[in-house]
Parts: structure tokens; sequence; C-alpha cells
């Protein structure tokens, strides 16, 4: 599993955009990047899943660029609700030991 | 739809007690997986489910913890002679599929274990 760094912590306002980096230097050839996002007493809800360039729903958009050794979270116009935990997941289809690291604890404030 | 729910929301025990916790899948979902997450931490992978099989068990922290999974669907993680440093929120996900990072995991609420 390719190991990732992100942010401790970010703040923001109501209405900004947040961005959220996580590094993952030893990404495979076959690696997915996944994120999850967690509120406080629940478990991980899945976001977003990319492989190269952007994807895009309904939630936040996912910059990855073409070497794939980091990608970007962007969560548009945040709302105090987007308070939570942000995890960034790289690995391949086979690779069922997930690693949820510590995450990054987005505060946003009004 | 029904999502994963877990059993019991809460719980606590006493230190050497033995403990079983309850994971109900999504319906049809032949992935299962169960985490642990401290105060404050992510999320340690504990063991996962193909089926009724665990292909891999080596992230169980030790041999007081086991896991079976039956009819593959619903899971139970047992903890026996409980130990303080067994408090935790255990949650557990599933999948569609085989499983892996390529698939979403759909997690439920967590059990809150407390060992006194």
């Amino acid at each position: 599993l390719a190991k990732t760094t992100q942010p401790i912590s970010m703040d923001s306002y109501e209405g900004q955009e947040v961005n959220i980096t996580c590094s993952h230097n030893n990404i495979a050839t076959n690696d997915y990047i996944t994120w999850y996002q967690q509120f406080p007493s629940q478990g991980p809800r899945f976001i977003i899943q990319g492989y190269k360039t952007k994807v895009t729903n309904e939630v936040a958009s996912l910059f990855i660029p073409a070497d794939r050794k980091s990608s970007t979270l962007s969560l548009p116009r945040v709302s105090l609700s987007d308070t939570a935990v942000y995890y960034c997941l790289v690995g391949r289809p086979s690779d069922y030991k997930l690693s949820f690291g510590a995450g990054t604890t987005v505060t946003v404030r009004a | 739809g029904a999502g994963v729910s877990q059993s019991p929301s809460n719980k606590v025990t006493e230190k050497g007690k033995d403990v079983e916790l309850r994971c109900d899948p999504i319906s049809g979902h032949t992935a299962l997986y169960w985490y642990r997450q401290s105060l404050g931490q992510g999320l340690e992978f504990l063991i996962y489910f193909q089926g009724n099989s665990a292909p891999d068990k080596s992230g169980l922290p030790s041999d007081r913890f086991s896991a079976e999974r039956t009819g593959g669907s619903v899971s139970t993680l047992t903890i026996q002679r409980t130990q303080q440093e067994d408090s935790a929120v255990y949650l557990c996900a599933s999948s569609w599929g085989l499983g892996g990072a390529g698939e979403t995991q759909y997690f439920g609420p967590g059990t809150r274990l407390l060992v006194l």
C-alpha cells in the first residue's frame, strides 16, 4: 500500500473553498485514490475516487496531476456541516488492508 | 435501503470479561471488514471477509481477538479477556464485490467499547 501524507488540520469559513492535498510519492500503476469523510461518532463515508486527471461529483472534486504523486480534494463553498475528518487512501483493487491514517480535521467556522 | 448496522452501540465491560460485537452488512454485500479506531486516531484494519472466509487474519491485534462470519452475512467480532487497551470504537464496513481499494466501503455507526 502506498503511504500517504496529509495535513493534520485545516480551518476555514463558511462559503469558502477548501483544498486538502494528499502526498503519495510511491503510488503504484494500478492504485486508485479514494477520499472518505468522517463525522464525529459516525463511521467514514465515501466521498470520491479517481485514477487520474479530474473527477467531480455532487459533493467534491478530485484533482490528480499527471505524475499522480499527489492529489487534491476540493470542497466548494463549505458549510458548518462539512466539519469532519477527511481521509486519503491509496491502493489497488486487490488491497483489502486499507490504511486510514490520521486524516485531516477540517473545521468550518461561521 | 438499510445500511450497515452494528450492535451494541455502546458496551461497558470489566477487564477480563469477554465481549461479542455484531455487524449486519448491507444485504448482498460479499466483502466485510472490521476496523478499530482509538480516540482521536485513524482506523486500524483488523480483518477482512470474502463470503464466510477470512483470507488474512494478520490484522487482529492478539489471539484474544477472533471473528467469524456465517451465511455470508452477519459477522461477530469476539474479544476474550478484555484489557483496558481494547477500549476503542469498533467499526464494520461492507462492499459489493471482492473488496479492496477499488470498491466503496459502507460503514456502520460503530460499537464504542469501554473496558474498565
